[in-house]
């Protein structure tokens, strides 16, 4: 089984959508949680990051870690074209510089 | 400033030759990384330097060999080039320790004939 699980999609929207990525794991001692952007032909960008439980929002985006179910998700709210992209979770645990990537979802609003 | 950056961008080259990739970054961060990226987009991390020491050696053909010839430069070469080796090829960096937030390059694509 691998460490962290991520539906690849693709994933297909109208422009204005919401949009729900997912991610579920099994090691339970991660606890930063990261998701990640990555255009085609570009490297990975960050876009959220969160410590342990709870929810974080920046501006279109919210991040939710329920650590009891060992689940993560990205909210994408009024999806853009632009939002276009493979989105990858990633997780870290506290003894080290060790980063778990999901295989990525591949996104697309269509306009 | 591009943070981290890595040349080339692209990298097309016969089965069996030598090639490198170079990477630097000006985050001024600790560790320094190279993940290997697969045609479905998964990241697999292949090595990581913390101040030019090598920490992480994920399992990988020794004709692999990165060269971190200072905290800011971390080099990859490969001997003998298979068509395996057809990939994209991520550099990365971070602060040291465990909260810390993974900074990538541009990735170079790396096509093996």
């Amino acid at each position: 089984q691998k460490e962290v699980e991520q539906d690849p999609g693709p994933l297909s929207v109208p422009e204005g959508a919401i949009v729900s990525l997912n991610c579920t794991y099994s090691n339970s001692a991660f606890q930063y949680f990261m998701w990640y952007r990555q255009y085609s032909r570009k490297g990975p960008e960050l876009l959220m990051y969160t410590y342990s439980s709870g929810n974080k929002e920046d501006g279109r985006f919210t991040a939710q870690v329920d650590k009891s179910s060992k689940y993560i998700s990205l909210f994408i709210r009024d999806s853009q074209p632009s939002d276009s992209a493979t989105y990858l979770c990633a997780m870290s645990t506290n003894t080290g510089n060790q980063f778990y990537f999901g295989t990525g979802t591949s996104l697309t609003v269509i306009p | 400033d591009t943070a981290v950056s890595q040349t080339p961008k692209y990298l097309v080259t016969q089965m069996g030759n030598d090639k490198s990739i170079k990477c630097e970054q000006n985050l001024g961060h600790d560790t320094m990384y190279w993940y290997k990226q697969d045609s479905k987009k998964f990241l697999k991390i292949m090595f990581s330097y913390n101040n030019k020491e090598l920490i992480i050696n994920e399992t990988v053909p020794n004709r692999f060999s990165p060269k971190s010839p200072d905290k800011a430069h971390l080099n990859l070469h490969i001997n003998s080039l298979e068509l395996g080796d057809s990939a994209v090829y991520f550099c990365a960096s971070s602060r040291q320790g465990w909260s810390e937030k993974l900074f990538f390059g541009s990735g170079t694509q790396l096509s093996v004939l």
